[in-house]
Order: structure tokens, then sequence, then C-alpha cells
């Protein structure tokens, strides 16, 4: 089926450590994105790539790195210098000329 | 800059009544995008619906409709015969050429919980 995959679904890790969460797609999108969700509130724009071995920091890129190598892969890699990692994390993915994105299941991420 | 808001934090109803989740928009472009997605307690989004604003024209999608009106920057979505399996947080978005169009991201409301009791 094609879709957006999302791993792992629940991250615990300790402060200090930096994790990278996965994201892949198999819709032939050129456009991925990443956002961050905190609870009450609305999905808030971290990066997003338009093309191969291209990105741009979106909102609130601080904290974060990404890199796209490969069409369907946007990894992206939460740091030690972010803040209040703790968070619920959605990759999305997009035509270049469409504009409805697609998500993934989500990253539960839990950093104590 | 762009903004979404969504007035209504959480909104309960019986089931079978009819509900109504407000959206209304700024943005400084002609033109733009508007969507509504849904969340279910599993946290994916589904897509639901896209509007462009050149289309006034309000759209039904059985029992979902969306009543888009330029004049006042709203696009509201009301569901009919509301089901327990609506139960779910919606988000309204917006995409417009200030922002890059859609590839450069949807700037979302913070969204309205809809409880629909049996």
């Amino acid at each position: 089926d094609g879709g957006i995959t999302q791993s792992p679904k629940y991250l615990f890790r300790k402060e200090g450590q930096n994790v990278t969460l996965s994201c892949e797609q198999n819709l032939n999108h050129d456009a991925m994105y990443w956002y961050r969700q905190d609870p009450g509130q609305g999905l808030r724009l971290i990066y997003y790539s338009q093309i191969v071995n291209d990105f741009q920091k979106g909102d609130i890129a601080e904290g974060y790195s990404v890199s796209r190598e490969k069409k369907e892969s946007f990894p992206l890699t939460v740091t030690s210098a972010q803040k209040n990692p703790t968070a619920f994390y959605l990759c999305a993915s997009s035509t270049s000329r469409s504009y409805e994105q697609y998500f993934g299941p989500g990253t539960r991420l839990t950093v104590t | 800059a762009q903004k979404v808001t969504q007035a209504q934090t959480e909104i309960s109803v019986v089931e079978k009544e009819d509900v109504t989740l407000d959206c209304v928009y700024e943005t400084r472009d002609t033109t733009y995008y508007l969507f509504w997605y849904k969340q279910p307690p599993s946290g994916e989004l589904v897509f639901l619906i896209r509007r462009n604003s050149f289309d006034e024209q309000n759209e039904i999608s059985g029992r979902y409709s969306w009543n888009f009106q330029k004049s006042t920057s709203s696009f509201n979505f009301t569901i009919t015969a509301s089901q327990v399996v609506d139960s779910a947080v919606y988000f309204c978005a917006l995409s417009d050429e200030y922002s890059g169009g859609g590839a450069d991201g949807l700037t979302f409301g913070k969204g309205t919980h809809l409880i629909i009791q049996p």
C-alpha cells in the first residue's frame, strides 16, 4: 500500500541525547515536511524539503536537523539543543504541484 | 503573516445532532488554499478537503459540508447527523503564496475537539 511510515511510534530518551525519527514515503512525492504538535496546540512546521538534497527551515527549526538524501526518506534529528523536545512529531508529504499534504502516523517522543 | 483561528476549543453534542466547526483565517494574498483535517485518537491526520481562494462554491460530501465565505474570511465545516465515529480533533489550515505555497508548509489552527455522545 502507498503511504507514509514513521518509526517508532513511541520513543523515550534521556535528556542530552540526540535522537533520530524516521519518515519514509512511497507515494513518489517530491515535497516532505516535519511538524511538531504539543497538547492542545495545532501543528507547527519544523523543516521542509521540496527536492532531494535541499531543505528549508520552518517556524521552529532551532534544535532540529534533517537530511534528504533520497526522495522517499526525510529523517529528523532532535538534538540536545532542543529545549523542550517532548512532543508528537508528524511527517507529511505532497506532490510539488498539489497542495494536499498526507501525514504519517506520528512518533511520540518523551525526553526525561 | 497568515493566521488561522479556531475559536471553539471543544464541542460536545449528542449523536444525530448537526454541528458546525468554525474557522477564520488571515492572509495578505489573493491566492491561497484552505484545508480541513481530521485527527482521530490514533494521531494520524486525515485529509478532508482543499479549497482554493477562487472557488467560493460550497461543497458537500455525504454528511460533511463546507461553507467558504471570503467576505468574512471563514471556512466553516458542518457535520450533519453526527455519529460517534466523528469524534476527533479537527484542524483547519491555510497555505498561501506569501508562505511560498503548499511546499512551504501549512499554517494550522489549534483545532477543535469534537465529542459525539451516544
